[in-house]
């Protein structure tokens, strides 16, 4: 079975600093997809990044990156020079590839606050 | 991404009573699923709803409580059956983006539906 931990339940930054956001995650595929969604105070969820289980290039895009290690499981999230904006709860899921759709596994989800 | 509706945005109901969410997205999709979260929860997902077949359900949730439907690639509802206080949370409809060969493995997420037992 599937399973996503997100250790930190909340993080608190003051703008600017730099925030990760841990993950790590258990499936016995081969195949698989890792993700990253964010959840603002609106409700929303935002998709942030996918990652299939073949690249583990790590990735950047704006103030967001992501740094895949297959070897311990682990798919971390860091925001740098944190804003105000960047306050929400920010979910990582993973889904098995399967041709009948891919189910997403959610980890228990990780609140960041920034304050400025 | 795709544009992903969902009616209501949110209800206040009452004990007893059902209430039926839609979800309509821009693009026609093959896969549709619906998640609930409970308050200060994560997602857990319901069914996955597939058009042109019955919806598949996840362990804890059963067809009379939560009949699917799924009429046509775009367009999916979720009702939600004989309530109780313990319904109360957000319910999202999700699309993995393009249908057949297209699909890409991603999902959408819409806005939610925040419900409210009393």
């Amino acid at each position: 079975a599937q399973k996503v931990t997100q250790a930190q339940t909340e993080i608190s930054v003051v703008e600017k600093e730099d925030v990760t956001l841990d993950c790590v995650y258990e499936t016995r595929d081969t195949t698989y997809y890792l993700f990253w969604y964010k959840q603002p105070p609106s409700g929303e969820l935002v998709f942030l990044i996918r990652r299939n289980s073949f690249d583990e290039q790590n990735e950047i895009s704006g103030r967001y990156s992501w740094n895949f290690q297959k070897s311990t499981s682990s798919f971390n999230f860091t925001i740098t020079a944190s804003q105000v904006v960047d306050s929400a709860v920010y979910f990582c899921a993973l889904s098995e590839a399967q041709a009948a759709g891919n189910k997403l596994t959610f980890g228990g989800g990780t609140r960041v606050l920034v304050k400025p | 991404s795709a544009v992903i509706s969902q009616k209501p945005s949110r209800d206040i109901c009452q004990r007893g009573t059902s209430l039926t969410i839609q979800c309509q997205v821009d693009s026609q999709v093959t896969m549709m699923f619906w998640y609930r979260q409970q308050p200060g929860q994560s997602l857990t997902l319901i069914a996955t709803a597939n058009q042109g077949s019955e919806a598949t359900y996840e362990s804890g949730f059963v067809i009379d409580k939560f009949p699917i439907s799924r009429p046509n690639l775009t367009f999916s509802t979720l009702t939600v059956s004989n309530m109780s206080p313990e319904d109360s949370s957000i319910y999202l409809c999700s699309a993995e983006m393009g249908a057949g060969p297209r699909r890409t493995d991603t999902q959408y997420f819409g806005p939610g539906t925040r419900l409210t037992v009393l």
